[in-house]
Order: C-alpha cells, then structure tokens, then sequence
C-alpha cells in the first residue's frame, strides 16, 4: 500500500536554530498537508498546499514557518528559529482530492527543542 | 472557529466489553471523518461518513453520522486488545483543512 515518508524520525535541535522536516507525499496525490500533535493531545491543523502554494494556513503557522515542494516529490516544513514550544510531532499527510476524502498520514518527525 | 469534542477523554475496559465515543461539532458538517492513533503511531484513516443519518459497519466497528450533521459516534462492539490507541473524528473546517477532534483514548486489559 502506498505510504507517506517523513524524515527524520526524530531530530534534536537547539532554540534557535532553523530545522527542515521532509515528506514524500503519496505520487499521486495532489493536496499536502502538514499537522503537529504536542504530546497526549489533539493534532492540529498547520498549512495546506496545492498546485505549488499555500491554500490555507492557522494561527500557528507564523512567520517562523514556511513550505516548499522544492523538486516535484519532496514537500518540506522549515521552522526558521525555533522555539522550546515548537516541541512536538509534525506529521505530514496528503490526500488525492480536496477536502472530502481521508487523508493518509506519514509516521512523523518528533521535533525536540532544547 | 469551529471546534470538535469528543467524550470521553479516556476509557478503560475489559477485553470483550464495549466501547463507544461521542463526537460533537460546532458546526453543521459536510462529512465526517475517522481516524485510529496507536500508541506512538500515527493517525490512519477507518472512515468516511456523508450522508445525514448514515451508519456504516467495518466488523466490529459501526460507525454512525448524525441527522443534523452535527455529531458522530463510533462504537466497539466485544472490544480486543488490538483496539487499543486513540480514536478521533475529524471534519472538514474549510475545502482546505481537516479539524480534528479532541479524541478518546481507550485502553484494554485483558
């Protein structure tokens, strides 16, 4: 069955520094979509992307944020400076229609900020 | 904005009880969503309901949308311990975003 693949597993990061947290979404699939889930609760909305740009992003999808599907098969996640806060796991997903259909999720990136 | 609560927080059962989780939207829905977390995993997706008043069963999982299109149910018939993680629904916020629920976590013992 076709996956979505993050990495890394897990990455290590000091305050401060900028980390990229990488996706290949499903090959056929259209629309991506980053989440991040802070540990024992809900998972949370961060940016959606189709057709090379951002369709919708939340409250918490600052400045500090940014995403790029650079070559066509990768779709990154930068956080430019990151903050003890930014700690949790950020989980891709993507989906080959808009809105009304599932989404299939990578295993995601545990960011820890120290 | 919209938001989507589930009841319970946590349950805990014996291998073989039932169990069901409630989930209610701000908003009226066009669909709704089911996903499962295993500890330590991942969301998957179960399921998609559409239609107001809708059931649909995946073995021992029955699944039910609600007639107003506000609220949802999954409920576990004879639970095992392979059922085991964290249910949440989810609804589309806009055409370009899933709303997750606050999930239910459920653990079994035997």
């Amino acid at each position: 069955e076709p996956e979505v693949t993050q990495t890394p597993s897990h990455q290590v990061t000091q305050m401060g520094q900028e980390v990229i947290l990488r996706c290949v979404p499903i090959s056929n699939h259209l629309y991506f979509y980053w989440y991040r889930q802070i540990l024992g609760q809900k998972v949370e909305f961060l940016v959606s992307f189709y057709n090379n740009e951002i369709s919708e992003k939340s409250e918490i999808f600052d400045d500090q944020f940014s995403v790029e599907r650079p070559d066509g098969s990768n779709f990154t996640l930068k956080i430019r400076s990151t903050k003890l806060e930014d700690s949790a796991m950020y989980f891709c997903a993507s989906s080959p229609y808009r809105g009304n259909y599932g989404y299939t999720f990578g295993s995601g990136t545990r960011l820890t900020v120290v | 904005g919209q938001q989507v609560m589930q009841i319970p927080q946590y349950q805990h059962v014996q291998e073989g009880e039932d169990f069901t989780t409630y989930c209610n939207s701000s908003t009226t829905l066009s669909n709704i969503q089911w996903y499962k977390q295993r500890p330590g995993g991942h969301p998957v997706f179960l399921i998609q309901l559409v239609k107001s008043g809708e059931v649909k069963k995946q073995k021992r999982l029955t699944f039910q949308f609600g007639e107003a299109k506000k609220n949802s149910s999954l409920h576990i018939t004879a639970t095992q311990t392979t059922d085991v993680g964290t249910y949440f629904c989810a609804g589309p916020g806009t055409a370009s975003k899933l709303t997750f629920g606050t999930g239910t976590r459920l653990q079994v013992t035997l």
